[in-house]
């Protein structure tokens, strides 16, 4: 069984600049959940997508937007880039019936803005 | 706002030197507790969940022990395969769906 793939793996901007970001989770999961990594303040919840809807919000600024096709793949895109948004961006999918927390992450996408 | 404090920052251990690991959180109403391990330019990958205090979880040299206010992860006879960031995140009853919030994690290195 296939895992979650985040495309692309490594990327660099530059300030201003918009970024996009893929994943495509395990067939039959549903829930796609996108999370940001970097060494000060780990991993802080993005976003949530289920059945196209977004079901839950973390606190970042509206620059950080998110969408769900209808084949439950995911991208997130991320505009005016800033320094501080060099990260490891992190996809996560989960059936989400049962809500037990276990998420399938994918390996990320790092992002370097320059 | 809901906090996860994880004890210690890093670890090194000999090879059968066993440890626990610690993960103190404050969360209004807990729905689960979940320790996940992460290797170097890898996602996390889920190995716990635990739901209420005094639960415990096991998987192989692994056990996971929850209290109303932390949680342990206890490792025994640890390898060098067992080297990896180690993240303890929880879920609030009032969250729906999977939005977890993690601590900064342990680094635990192994010695042959």
């Amino acid at each position: 069984k296939a895992g979650v793939t985040q495309t692309p793996r490594y990327l660099i901007k530059t300030r201003g600049q918009q970024v996009t970001l893929s994943c495509s989770p395990i067939s039959g999961h549903r829930s796609v959940s996108w999370y940001q990594q970097t060494p000060g303040q780990g991993l802080q919840f993005l976003f949530e997508y289920f059945s196209e809807t977004q079901r839950n919000k973390g606190n970042f600024p509206g620059r950080f937007s998110g969408r769900q096709f209808s084949n439950s793949r995911s991208e997130m895109n991320v505009s005016t880039l800033e320094l501080g948004d060099s990260a490891l961006y992190l996809c996560a999918s989960s059936t989400r019936t049962q809500n037990t927390g276990e998420l399938f992450f994918g390996e990320g996408s790092r992002l370097t803005v320059l | 706002e809901d906090q996860v404090t994880q004890s210690p920052e890093a670890l090194r251990l000999q090879e059968g030197e066993s440890s626990s690991l610690n993960c103190s959180y404050t969360v209004s109403g807990l729905r689960g507790l979940f320790w996940y391990r992460q290797d170097p330019g890898k996602g996390p990958e889920f190995l716990f969940t635990l739901y209420s205090a005094g639960e415990e979880k096991e998987k192989e040299r692994l056990k996971a022990t929850l209290t109303k206010k932390e949680s342990f992860l206890h490792i025994t006879a640890p390898k060098p395969e067992d080297s990896a960031t180690y993240l303890c995140a929880v879920q609030a009853v009032r969250e729906y769906g999977n939005k977890l919030v993690f601590g900064a994690g342990t680094i635990l290195r192994v010695k042959s």
